[in-house]
């Protein structure tokens, strides 16, 4: 199984609302990571998990608040976003931190009304 | 970390073969060079990837020269399906903290045409 698998694949939410995103891989890698991507943009580095700590935080609003609960899984969870934070959120997995062969998902489409 | 730099975009002809090139001057001795495809709304994913030399997959074949301040990818035979962006990243495979934030570059849109 070399699939990570991101729920939901589109989401729309209003900027009250809190909801969560979820990551799962059962690949057995230990490092799991979170990107933002625009339209017509690279994926952006958002937050690095390394054996269920946070490893690495680029400076992302606290709006945007990740959570891993064990190795296979990663949440997102989101509260009052904005519309700017509108786009494509991708989770991906690679054995250890630095790993540079990452397995990513299929993305959550987030809309924010 | 070393920086790359690609094409912004390249258009080809179906049955055609493609090469993409990707700059790194700054590249260091442990940098491995990787490359990852991306098609519309999905997330990118693992092509290929070298230290020196040539590499050979099923998908495509990546040239590095001696110098290793660039690489090529090449694709054989492109089709309509391998319109994609594509990924040029470089990062240290050996101590795992060169490119531990797997950053991503512009990349190259490439379109395929009939």
């Amino acid at each position: 199984d070399t699939e990570v698998t991101q729920t939901p694949k589109h989401l729309v939410m209003g900027m009250t609302n809190k909801k969560s995103l979820k990551c799962e891989q059962h690949m057995g890698h230990r490092a799991m990571y979170w990107y933002k991507q625009k339209a017509k943009k690279p994926p952006e580095l958002m937050f690095v998990y390394s054996y269920e700590k946070l490893s690495i935080n680029e400076s992302v609003p606290s709006r945007f608040s990740p959570e891993c609960p064990n190795s296979s899984l990663l949440n997102l969870h989101l509260h009052a976003l904005q519309p700017e934070d509108s786009a494509l959120y991708l989770c991906a997995s690679s054995q250890v931190r630095g790993d540079t062969e990452a397995f990513f998902g299929q993305g959550t489409r987030l809309t924010v009304v | 970390l070393a920086k790359t730099t690609q094409p912004i975009s390249m258009d080809s002809y179906e049955g055609q073969e493609v090469n993409i090139t990707c700059s790194h001057n700054n590249i260091a001795t442990n940098d491995y060079i990787t490359w990852y495809q991306q098609f519309p709304s999905q997330g990118p994913r693992f092509i290929i990837q070298g230290y020196k030399t040539k590499v050979t997959n099923e998908v495509a074949s990546l040239f590095i020269p001696a110098d290793r301040k660039s690489s090529t990818l090449s694709l054989p035979r492109v089709s309509l399906s391998d319109t994609a962006v594509y990924y040029c990243l470089v990062g240290d495979m050996v101590s795992n903290f060169g490119n531990e934030k797997l950053t991503f570059g512009t990349g190259t849109r490439l379109t395929i045409i009939p």
